[in-house]
């Protein structure tokens, strides 16, 4: 079957830098899409990676390890807005979409 | 960058009643659209994918007959909640994907559609 792992929740303190990692075995590869997600608010494109590397873009970086399976999302300079959910999802070989669970980032002064 | 406009954004209704949520890509073309339910504090849920002039394709578990869906053209897609209850209660979102859809074009989201049925 299909899927991806991601932590449930995570803890950061304003100002500092977290990591989320994720962890997908699916069907196909074609790419794998971060999205931030508010509560009560639809997703929003962070990022895409296809290749193996980092992907940098602003205060957000993601990187991809294809031949291990794996992602991470990098937040660095920590603000109270960043707190949100963060959705790692991966596109098969069908073109689909795979998502994860989301991460919780809970981020404190 | 690409929009993605959803409407309603909040829908309360005695049960019994059917819903049309719309769904519009306003500045792309969108073969393909997708529907999305998320209950509180949980993730993402397919519904259905739909393409431009055809049929949908609904996920496992997922009424094609309670929840239909109509893609009449490359810039909008309605889902219909028939006859809703309560259970039916839930955050409807949808996202469209890029005409030419390979490659690092990500699906845009709508802002999603409230639904409380009484």
């Amino acid at each position: 079957g299909q899927n991806i792992d991601q932590p449930t929740e995570m803890t950061a303190t304003e100002g500092a830098i977290v990591q989320i990692n994720c962890t997908y075995q699916t069907s196909g590869f074609n790419g794998l899409f971060w999205y931030q997600q508010h509560a009560g608010e639809a997703p929003t494109f962070l990022s895409y990676n296809v290749l193996d590397g980092l992907e940098e873009k602003g205060r957000f970086s993601s990187f991809l390890s294809r031949s291990k399976g794996y992602s991470y999302l990098l937040l660095k300079e920590l603000q109270m807005k960043d707190s949100a959910s963060y959705l790692c999802a991966v596109r098969d070989s069908n073109y689909q979409l795979i998502w994860g669970a989301g991460t919780k980032l809970i981020i404190k002064p | 960058g690409a929009v993605v406009s959803q409407h309603p954004s909040r829908v309360i209704c005695k049960s019994g009643t059917s819903v049309k949520i719309e769904c519009r890509s306003l500045d792309f073309q969108a073969t393909t659209m997708f529907w999305y339910r998320q209950f509180p504090k949980q993730s993402l849920m397919l519904m259905a994918t739909s393409n431009e002039g055809s049929k949908a394709t609904y996920e496992q578990g997922v009424e094609k007959d309670k929840f239909l869906i109509n893609h009449a053209s490359l810039t909008l897609s309605t889902l219909t909640v028939t006859s809703a209850h309560p259970e039916d209660s839930s955050f409807y979102i949808c996202s469209a994907r890029h005409l030419q859809g390979a490659g690092n074009q990500p699906q845009h989201f709508g802002d999603g559609t409230r639904l409380s049925i009484l």
